[in-house]
């Protein structure tokens, strides 16, 4: 058990819906890390928060954005859902920035139909 | 950008040992390395700063040439565990982790 909880597990639904992933870091990690796996495919980052702001992005698309609270956990939102956005969606956190190891989430799997 | 690894797929036997191989066209900050076993989160392994230091698990070598970009990690004796596809992760100086497409590694009794 890595200490990162992601909610839900699973999550089915259907082309065009709005959908919310949320991740609650390890206790006093600051950075919360985002990243999508399709199938057979790679991990591909999508956005880093560090202490509430946005630290880094990457090839996120305009129909996601995510968000990190005071409490330091963090949403993703996901919408206009397509076919193609099926994908394991992994939470990552660590205790800094640069130079730290991340802990993952146990991910939150979206089928979309 | 994103590193390449090599290669993209190896079997062993156990007790053998392998060497995975992660390259970047960028100068990089760090390497990190982690596994990922089939329908689990990926698991740190290592990582590796510019200037020589080294954070990880004691079971785990590997180096990083800063000067070519490049970093490979190092099996050894090789246990049934150690199946799972290796992921190398390049950190750059905007602070982005970028992951290679992984390295699938198979442990034949």
């Amino acid at each position: 058990d890595s200490g990162v909880t992601q909610t839900p597990k699973h999550l089915i639904t259907a082309t065009g819906q709005r959908v919310t992933l949320r991740c609650s870091p390890r206790s006093g990690d600051l950075s919360v890390y985002w990243y999508q796996q399709s199938l057979d495919q790679g991990l591909q980052f999508l956005i880093q928060y560090y202490n509430g702001e946005e630290r880094a992005k990457g090839n996120i698309l305009e129909r996601f954005s995510a968000q990190q609270f005071p409490d330091l956990h963090s949403e993703l939102n996901l919408s206009s859902l397509e076919l193609g956005d099926s994908a394991l969606y992994f939470c990552a956190s660590s205790a800094h920035t640069r130079g730290s190891e991340q802990f993952f989430g146990p991910g939150t799997r979206l089928t979309v139909l | 950008q994103q590193p390449v690894q090599s290669p993209q797929a190896v079997i062993l036997r156990e007790g053998e040992d392998a060497v995975i191989n992660c390259s970047s066209s960028k100068a990089l900050y760090s390497v990190h390395w982690y596994r990922q076993k089939h329908g689990e989160a990926p698991v740190f392994l290592m990582i590796l700063l510019k200037g020589g230091e080294q954070k990880g698990h004691e079971k785990i070598s590997a180096s990083f040439n800063e000067k070519k970009q490049q970093s490979s990690l190092y099996l050894t004796a090789s246990q049934l565990s150690y199946s799972g596809t290796y992921f190398c992760g390049t950190e750059d100086r905007d602070d982005k982790i970028i992951f290679g497409k992984g390295t699938r590694l198979h442990i034949l009794p």
